[in-house]
């Protein structure tokens, strides 16, 4: 099964928003509710930020917000600053065979 | 607080066997699922595998056949074995805890493995 579909970069001012999308099939994001998101800085691991479509963990702001239509997930970040710039990555549960899956990453640049 | 660290061999020859070995301190390895997840260069991830302290495994069926996973619940440890590398194995390998379903919450630094003669 393909990787999840995902906008090679995006990029924002400082304050403004910017929403990351992440397209699947009706065999995982469109099935489940188990999207994940994730930031990954240069040389680190990645982290997680949202889970469950919508959740943050403790320690994550508010300014990022998940959601889910169909077959497409979202990140929003609201309130851009300047370290949000990384990669970030979707993912999903894909059924009891594929069982996780991944988005290619996207690039988010503050400009 | 949790903390993971991975460990193993940075080179591996081609038709080997890539082992690995994530240790966990700061928590109990029971409870949770743990994977191995690895990053090729410049790429994106990869999830490769799971298991949890019972022992019940799943893997990525790209990869199935090559692929074992272990853990040791009296070292706090979790094993990955790749039979048969080749240099598309080569990545940088993570250990992640999955929290809840689908969510990895705690991961290591990552190790990088190159395959190469």
């Amino acid at each position: 099964q393909s990787a999840l579909t995902q906008p090679r970069s995006v990029s924002g001012s400082p304050g403004q928003s910017i929403t990351i999308s992440c397209t699947g099939t009706s065999s995982d994001i469109g099935d489940y509710n188990y999207v994940s998101w994730y930031q990954q800085h240069p040389g680190k691991a990645p982290k997680l930020i949202l889970y469950h479509v919508t959740k943050r963990p403790s320690g994550v702001p508010d300014r990022f917000s998940g959601s889910k239509s169909g077959n497409t997930a979202s990140l929003t970040v609201s309130g851009l600053q300047a370290e949000d710039e990384a990669v970030y990555y979707c993912c999903s549960y894909a059924g009891s065979y594929t069982f996780v899956l991944f988005g290619g990453g996207t690039r988010l640049t503050v400009l | 607080q949790v903390q993971l660290q991975e460990s193993g061999p940075g080179l591996v020859r081609p038709s080997e066997t890539l082992s690995l070995t994530c240790t966990v301190s700061g928590g109990s390895i029971s409870s949770y699922y743990w994977n191995w997840i690895r990053q090729p260069p410049g790429k994106g991830l990869e999830w490769i595998a799971y298991i949890n302290y019972s022992g019940t495994t799943k893997s990525n069926p790209s990869l199935n056949s090559r692929v074992t996973i272990s853990v040791d619940t009296s070292k706090n440890q979790v094993s990955l074995k790749v039979t048969s590398v080749t240099a598309a194995d080569t990545a940088v390998y993570f250990c992640a805890r999955e929290l809840y379903s689908n969510s990895f919450d705690a991961w290591g630094q990552g190790t990088l493995v190159i395959v190469s003669s």
